[in-house]
């Protein structure tokens, strides 16, 4: 059974910090990733995806990847109220894609 | 607003019943993937279909299925439904194969099955 792996949280990070996602996966056939926020009550919106191992930035957000580990995390920087979030992580491989549970995330004012 | 529409918002239907959800995707989007949601979990991948042909499949039984037409809209059908069938069903529409593409997501169908 292949998985997503993320800690549900809550992880909970002072205004302004960095907040640190993270996100494991099993199948090491996987060739995408992608980071979605969801916003409680509201549906999933992308964020970033990455597909090549390092880091991947779009303005306050980094994505990072380490096939290696099978590891994958998302970087928050000068983290704001409006982060508070779910964020969930997924895999694709071979024209299906896999979410992990989610990880919420609240910003402390 | 993401440009992708469903219905029902909300429906009720009791173990057995057949239900079919809609979606009305983005003009030009030519793929539709759904979800199944449950509460306090990440998104299932039910199926995709691109260009009217199913394009992938999760972990489903047969009695999810689906159908793409060219207007842009699509249905999700389940038959003889279960207690665990209870859930946010979520569509999403994008303009490429697979998920290489962004998807966009519509607001979704609760389903409850008593």
């Amino acid at each position: 059974q292949k998985e997503v792996e993320q800690n549900s949280g809550p992880l909970s990070v002072p205004e302004g910090a960095i907040a640190s996602l993270n996100c494991t996966y099993s199948d090491r056939g996987s060739q995408s990733f992608f980071w979605y926020r969801q916003y409680s009550g509201k549906s999933p919106e992308l964020i970033m995806f990455i597909y090549s191992n390092g880091d991947k930035e779009d303005g306050r957000f980094t994505a990072q990847l380490n096939k290696a580990s099978q590891y994958v995390s998302l970087l928050i920087r000068d983290s704001q109220p409006s982060d508070s979030a779910t964020y969930l992580c997924a895999s694709y491989r071979d024209d299906k894609i896999i979410f992990g549970k989610g990880t919420r995330l609240h910003i402390l004012p | 607003e993401t440009g992708v529409t469903q219905s029902p918002t909300h429906l009720i239907k009791t173990r057995g019943q057949q239900v079919t959800l809609r979606c009305s995707s983005q003009s030009g989007h030519n793929t539709v993937s759904w979800y199944q949601q449950a509460l306090g979990q990440g998104p299932q991948f039910i199926f995709q279909y691109y260009r009217e042909e199913e394009n992938g499949r999760g972990n489903f039984p047969p009695r999810f299925s689906g159908l793409q037409f060219p207007n842009y809209s699509s249905e999700l059908n389940v038959n003889a439904l279960e207690l665990d069938d209870s859930a946010l069903y979520l569509c999403a529409s994008s303009s490429g194969t697979g998920f290489a593409e962004t998807q966009y997501f519509g607001p979704g169908t609760r389903l409850l099955v008593l």
